[in-house]
């Protein structure tokens, strides 16, 4: 069975500290994607990221960056330097290859606040 | 660029009535979804469409939902008979086969 794991509910954080934000993931298949998105207060889901189980690189966007490690199941996000505008509830998703990308199975979200 | 819309963004209905959501998909894509979240918690997956058939869907989509394509570019969610739990936010979905791109959504409220 399919599942992600984001056992942070909630950080804070002050402005410009650096915050990492954990995700594991379960899945019997061996191919897979990983996604993080983003919802501000405002509601929408922004996508941040979709990373596939073959590539294993570490990837970097700006003040973004992931983690990516098959050996321990784990996707995590960092922000570096956070900002105000950075509060939201994060997620991470994970979908099998077979769904097209589309059928997603969310974590229970992280709800980050950055305070000035 | 291309974007999913939804339509209404936000809706009030009295219990027993029938909601009807609307979403136009970005046009080139071929998968469509439906995902809910309920107030605080974790957004869920609903169902999914595929060349105007529902290719899988999960336990929550039970009789009182049903999904259509009815004309080439929309795709509608309809609740028959809504229910005080059915207040959430609703996620329209597409894909063209690599990753999905979520509408802004629509928030239903039960009264």
């Amino acid at each position: 069975a399919q599942k992600v794991t984001q056992a942070q509910t909630e950080i804070s954080v002050v402005e410009k500290e650096d915050v990492t934000l954990d995700c594991v993931y379960e899945t019997r298949d061996t191919t897979y994607y990983l996604f993080w998105y983003k919802q501000p207060p405002s509601g929408e889901l922004v996508f941040l990221i979709r990373r596939n189980s073959f590539d294993e690189q570490n990837e970097i966007s700006g003040r973004y960056s992931w983690n990516f490690q098959k050996s321990t199941s784990s996707f995590n996000f960092t922000i570096t330097a956070s900002q105000v505008v950075d509060s939201a509830v994060y997620f991470c998703a994970l979908s099998e290859a077979h769904n097209q990308g589309g059928k997603l199975i969310f974590g229970q979200g992280t709800e980050l606040s950055v305070k000035p | 660029e291309p974007e999913v819309t939804q339509t209404p963004s936000h809706q009030v209905t009295q219990m027993g009535q029938e909601v009807i959501l609307r979403c136009v998909p970005i046009s080139n894509h071929l998968y469509f979804y439906w995902y809910r979240q309920i107030l605080g918690q974790k957004v869920e997956f609903l169902v999914s469409f595929y060349n105007n058939e529902i290719s899988e869907k999960s336990e929550i989509f039970d009789d009182q939902f049903s999904v259509e394509r009815p004309d080439g570019s929309n795709f509608t969610l309809k609740i028959r008979s809504t229910k005080l739990e059915d207040s959430a936010m609703y996620f329209c979905a597409s894909s063209q086969g690599t990753e999905a791109f979520f509408g802004q959504g629509t928030r239903l409220t039960v009264v």
